[in-house]
C-alpha cells in the first residue's frame, strides 16, 4: 500500500533554513506527483507546492516562490522540500501528499498523506 | 483569486443523522472540487474528487455533487467516527496558480 514517511520535526530560529525529506513506498515513485501541504496550528490547510518525480519539474504558491525549493532523489524514492528566510509564521505541520493522478496529466489532489513534520521557527 | 467558502462553520448533529455540507466557489472555475476529513491529530483524508467521485476505500455513505459554483458533501447516515472537520478543495489555473482550500466545516455531536 501507499506509504509517505517523514522526516521528523525541527526547531529552527528565525531566517534559518529547513529542508524536510518524505520518503515513498508501494507505489512506482515517478508516475505520480507529490504535493506539500502545511497546516499552522489551529487553522486550515495551505498547499505549498509539487514536484514531478519523473521529470523534476516544479511549481509553488506564489507566496512561496523565490524561498521554496523541491528535489527528489529516485534511486531512494524521496522527495525534500526546503524552505528558506523561516519566520514565526512559518511554523506549522508540513505535510507531503501524492496525487491521485498520473503524472501524464495535470496533477489534481491528494490522495495519500506522510504524517506531517512540525517546523517550528522561534527565537 | 478564487475563494471556497463553506457553511455551516460548525454543525451540530447526532448519529444516524443526515449531514449535508457546502462548499461556494467563487468566481466558478471547474467541477474539481475535492472533499476532505480532518480528525484531531491526524492527516486529512481524500473523500471525494473531481465533485463525486469516492477515493478508495471510503464508504458509501459519503457522496459528493455539485458543478460550476456550488457543491455539496452529504453523509447520509452518520457514524460515531464521522465526527471530525471536512474541507472542500479546488486547483486554479487563473493568477495565481494555486490549490485552494476552504475555512473548514466541524461537524459535532
Amino acid at each position: 500500500q501507499v506509504h509517505l514517511m517523514q522526516s521528523g520535526a525541527e526547531l529552527k530560529k528565525p531566517g534559518a533554513s529547513v529542508k524536510v525529506s518524505c520518503k515513498a513506498s508501494g507505489y512506482i515513485f515517478s508516475d505520480y506527483y507529490i504535493h506539500w501541504v502545511r497546516q499552522a496550528p489551529g487553522q486550515g490547510l495551505e498547499w505549498v507546492g509539487w514536484i514531478n518525480p519523473r521529470s523534476g519539474g516544479t511549481k509553488f504558491a506564489q507566496k512561496f516562490q523565490g524561498r521554496v525549493n523541491m528535489t527528489r532523489d529516485t534511486s531512494i524514492t524521496t522527495v525534500y522540500m526546503e524552505l528558506r528566510g523561516l519566520t514565526s509564521e512559518d511554523t506549522a505541520v508540513y505535510y507531503c501528499t501524492r496525487d491521485v493522478v498520473n503524472v501524464v496529466v495535470e496533477p489534481a489532489t491528494f490522495a495519500h498523506w506522510g504524517q506531517g513534520t512540525l517546523v517550528a521557527a522561534s527565537s | 483569486e478564487i475563494v471556497l467558502t463553506q457553511s455551516p462553520a460548525t454543525l451540530s448533529l447526532s448519529p444516524g443523522e443526515r449531514a449535508t455540507l457546502s462548499c461556494r466557489v467563487s468566481p466558478s472555475v471547474n467541477s474539481y472540487v475535492a472533499w476532505f476529513q480532518q480528525k484531531p491529530g491526524q492527516a486529512p483524508r481524500l473523500l471525494i474528487y473531481d465533485a463525486s467521485s469516492r477515493a478508495t476505500g471510503i464508504p458509501a455513505r459519503f457522496s459528493g455533487v455539485g458543478s460550476g459554483a456550488e457543491f455539496t458533501l452529504t453523509i447520509s447516515s452518520l457514524e460515531p467516527e464521522d465526527f471530525a472537520v471536512y474541507y472542500c478543495q479546488q486547483r486554479s489555473n487563473w493568477p495565481p496558480y494555486n490549490y485552494i482550500f476552504g475555512q473548514g466545516t466541524k461537524l459535532q455531536i
